[in-house]
């Protein structure tokens, strides 16, 4: 059974403060690894995928890299509209996404 | 372009009735999920579709729960006898075969 662990559960930094999040999975097959983007009330918002180990993906202050075991979502110098839920799944030998429980980020002005 | 629509946005029922939940998804993708958020949870997947294949129910968490997809194209969940533990957010998804899926806003229903 696909598993995805998310670290921590909840994270508060000062503006300009850079950090990482982190998703721990374990897939039989892994054919993706997805990072989304949740604001309260609204549906999750598709941020990056990654197929392999040792990819990067930016974009704005984000960037997402994978290994064979985590991936990890780094945030430099976050801003307040970075506050969000960012979640992690992971598609294996079907098309389903298995999802994390995400990480809350609020970022302090 | 457009992107997922999902109605209604917000749903309150009694326990004991039926409900249907209506998705649009983008023009053009072939594959659409269905998945249940609740408070403090992952999302739990419920259901996919692909083309014209048999979806795959295997997320579906009784017979109460049912979907369909009407000419590859808008989808409804229906929830049958309605339970207070059915209270979520209900996401549906869709994606171009087995892409990123791109989600709506989803549908908040409460069972009282």
């Amino acid at each position: 059974e696909d598993q995805v662990t998310q670290s921590p559960e909840a994270l508060r930094l000062q503006e300009g403060e850079s950090s990482s999040l982190n998703c721990s999975y374990t897939v039989s097959g892994l054919r993706g690894l997805f990072w989304y983007r949740q604001d309260p009330g609204k549906g999750p918002e598709f941020l990056f995928t990654l197929y392999s180990a040792g990819e990067e993906k930016e974009k704005e202050r984000l960037k997402a890299t994978l290994t064979k075991k985590e991936s990890f979502l780094h945030i430099t110098a976050p801003k307040p509209e970075d506050s969000a839920t960012y979640l992690c799944a992971v598609r294996g030998a079907n098309s389903k996404l298995t999802f994390g429980k995400g990480i809350t980020l609020s970022v302090r002005p | 372009g457009a992107g997922v629509s999902q109605s209604p946005s917000n749903k309150v029922t009694e326990k004991g009735k039926d409900v249907e939940l209506r998705c649009d998804p983008i023009s053009g993708h072939t594959a659409l999920y269905w998945y249940r958020q609740s408070l403090g949870q992952g999302l739990e997947f419920l259901i996919y579709f692909q083309g014209n294949s048999a979806p795959d129910k295997s997320g579906l968490p009784s017979d109460r729960f049912s979907a369909e997809r009407t000419g590859g194209s808008v989808s409804t969940l229906t929830i049958q006898r309605t339970q207070q533990e059915d209270s979520a957010v209900y996401l549906c998804a869709s994606s171009l075969v087995a892409g990123e899926q791109y989600f709506g806003p989803g549908t908040r229903l409460t069972v009282t």
